[in-house]
């Protein structure tokens, strides 16, 4: 069993477009994050959420808009595609908060904006 | 703000040798400080990490320290093997409650 599962593991549009990547936790975690990876591999946390509830958002475009209907999902919806979106995006989750626990990060949607 | 330091970029070693990564942070309120190991297209996955009350951690082949005056940590991998080859990331709190931040990874490489 795949412990934080995200689909699509691939996603490819064009700019312009509005895409949704869904993330789903099955450890019974209290906090869930999205981060992004880009090109150089530098990771950067983007959402953090505590029992559905947001409780970091970094300096990332409001084209950016987390939802979280229970605190076992965290979906990421994206508007208006640009091509500096393309990166890989990883959702994760921890028992608590990140100070605390350790993250699990599931495999990644790989995000190609043309 | 938390920044992280990490050096060298990119390590090369022969299987069998040492292998040390090493990081600096600026948050003197910084209080966990884990290490994550990102093999070729996968996740990343905690390896060790460590806490601001000790100065060494051990698990089998991995060892982290931490120097809280200096405010440096350093992954120490011995016997290395080619699957060792990863990229690996050290991260530290932003303030003693704060989210992770990453430094910017180091590409280490195992020949055999």
């Amino acid at each position: 069993d795949t412990a934080v599962s995200q689909t699509p593991k691939y996603l490819v549009t064009q700019m312009g477009n509005d895409k949704s990547i869904k993330c789903e936790q099955n450890l019974g975690h209290d906090t869930m994050y999205w981060y992004k990876q880009d090109s150089k591999k530098f990771l950067k946390i983007m959402f953090s959420y505590n029992n559905k509830e947001l409780i970091i958002n970094e300096t990332v475009p409001n084209r950016f808009s987390p939802k979280s209907p229970d605190k076992a999902h965290l979906n990421l919806h994206i508007n208006s595609l640009e091509l500096g979106d393309s990166a890989v995006y990883f959702c994760a989750s921890s028992q608590e908060g990140q100070a605390r626990s350790p993250l699990h990060f599931g495999n990644g949607t790989r995000l190609t904006v043309t | 703000g938390e920044n992280v330091e990490q050096h060298p970029s990119t390590l090369s070693v022969q299987e069998g040798d040492s292998a040390v990564i090493k990081c600096t942070y600026s948050d003197s309120a910084s209080n966990y400080f884990p290490w994550y190991k990102q093999e070729l297209g996968k996740r990343p996955q905690l390896i060790i990490d460590i806490r601001s009350n000790v100065g060494e951690k051990k698990d089998q082949r991995i060892a982290v320290t931490l120097n809280k005056t200096a405010k440096h940590f350093s992954l120490h991998i011995t016997e290395t093997q080619p699957e060792d080859s990863a990229v690996y990331f050290c991260a530290a709190n932003k303030g003693s409650q704060g989210n992770l931040i990453f430094g910017k990874g180091t590409k280490l490489s195992v020949k055999p």
